[in-house]
Order: C-alpha cells, then structure tokens, then sequence
C-alpha cells in the first residue's frame, strides 16, 4: 500500500462550489504539506502543519483553508473554486527526527474548475 | 528568499547514454539540503537524490549522481546509462534546514527529459 494517498485522484467542478481534498499518510511523519503544481510554474507551498495543533501559510494560501484532523489526515479546502485553481495538488510529508526532513509526496489530484 | 533555476527546458538522450541536468539556486543561508524529484507521466513526484550542503562529497544513488559546487551554487544531475524509464521531468529543489519550523522546499520549474531508442 501506498505510505501517502490522495483523495480524490481527479475531480471535475463547477465555479463556485466547494472542494475538499483528502491527505492521509501510514509513515508516521509529523509534518505535512499541501502544493499546486501549474504548467511551467513547478510546485508551490499552499499550506503546511508541523503537528496536528500548527498550522501555517505557505506563499499561496489566499482561497484555500487546510485541516489536521489527526496526525496522519491533512485535508485542503477550496471554499468557492474558480477556474484558477485548476492545477494538480500533491500532498506531502515529513519528520525532522527520521529523515532530516525530506519530503515524500502523495500521487497528486487533479482538479479541474469549469 | 530563496530561488532554485533549472535553465533546460528539455533535454533528450539516447538510451545507454549520459545526461546532465542543470540546476542553480540562490541563498544566502550555510545549512540547506538540496534535491532531485522525477516526475513520470504517472504525475508521481519520486525523490531521486538528497545533498547536504554540509557535505564535501557529492551523493550517488545507482546511476544517478550529482556534482555539488557549493561556492558556484551549483547543483547538477547526471543519469548514467539511461533508461527508456528514466523518462519523466525533473525538478531540482532547495530547504533550508530548520530545526524548529517545518522546513519548506523551493522548486524549480522543471527540465523535461526524453529518452530515446
């Protein structure tokens, strides 16, 4: 089984309406980490929590809201989705004390905003 | 702020061949870690190969290498007998290392690598 899934893997939406996208992670890493990923841009940070009390903006947060429901969950929602926002999000993690911090991501989700 | 530059849009080599992809980045921090992700179709972001910048010797993984030129905040991947597998993009990626502050990475915007028979 995959160590990070993503929830869910593509997803085709209307404007306006309200997404949620799921993280959930087996490797028992404290941190995790929400990034877009558009053509020619690379990926860039939305939002990312350090244990399940911290939470805290990347440099693309503006309409996104992110939650830690338990060490191993980090959900991130669109609350009214534009077309903009089109793009693929990956889920990421971490843990400082086991692996000096290195990212490991999920598959991604693809999600289209008509 | 940190920037991480990949100047190759694409590359393309021939199976068995060598390739090197570039990278440069821009900080003014001493402790960071620096990265290779690969990207298949699949849309997967695999790590590739970890550096610390605190070490002299650049890391190998199988029939990927780096060469880490700190001073030249150089930052190059070389894949040694290319794989038709080995297609996919690449993406160099910079952290600084922090030990009380979840670490972020910087990314590139990729160099697209196309293996060919």
């Amino acid at each position: 089984d995959a160590d990070v899934t993503q929830t869910p893997r593509n997803r085709i939406t209307k404007t306006g309406k309200r997404i949620m996208l799921e993280c959930s992670q087996t490797k028992g890493h404290d941190r995790m980490y929400w990034y877009r990923q558009d053509p020619g841009l690379g990926l860039r940070l939305i939002y990312y929590s350090f244990d399940v009390k911290d939470i805290n903006k990347g440099e693309i947060s503006d309409g996104y809201s992110v939650s830690r429901q338990a060490q191993a969950k980090f959900s991130l929602s669109l609350e009214s989705a534009i077309p903009n926002q089109t793009a693929l999000y990956f889920c990421a993690t971490s843990d400082y004390r086991r692996s000096s911090d290195t990212q490991y991501f999920g598959p991604g989700t693809r999600l289209t905003v008509l | 702020a940190q920037t991480v530059t990949q100047s190759q849009p694409e590359m393309s080599v021939q199976e068995a061949e060598t390739v090197t992809l570039s990278c440069t980045y821009d900080t003014s921090e001493n402790n960071y870690y620096l990265f290779w992700y690969k990207q298949p179709p699949s849309r997967q972001m695999i790590l590739v190969i970890r550096q610390e910048a605190y070490k002299q010797q650049n890391a190998t993984e199988n029939r990927f290498s780096v060469n880490f030129q700190k001073a030249a905040k150089s930052f190059s991947l070389k894949i040694s007998d290319s794989q038709l597998g080995d297609t996919a993009m690449y993406f160099c990626a910079f952290m600084t290392f922090n030990t009380g502050t979840a670490s972020k990475l910087t990314f590139g915007t990729g160099t697209r690598l196309q293996v060919t028979l």
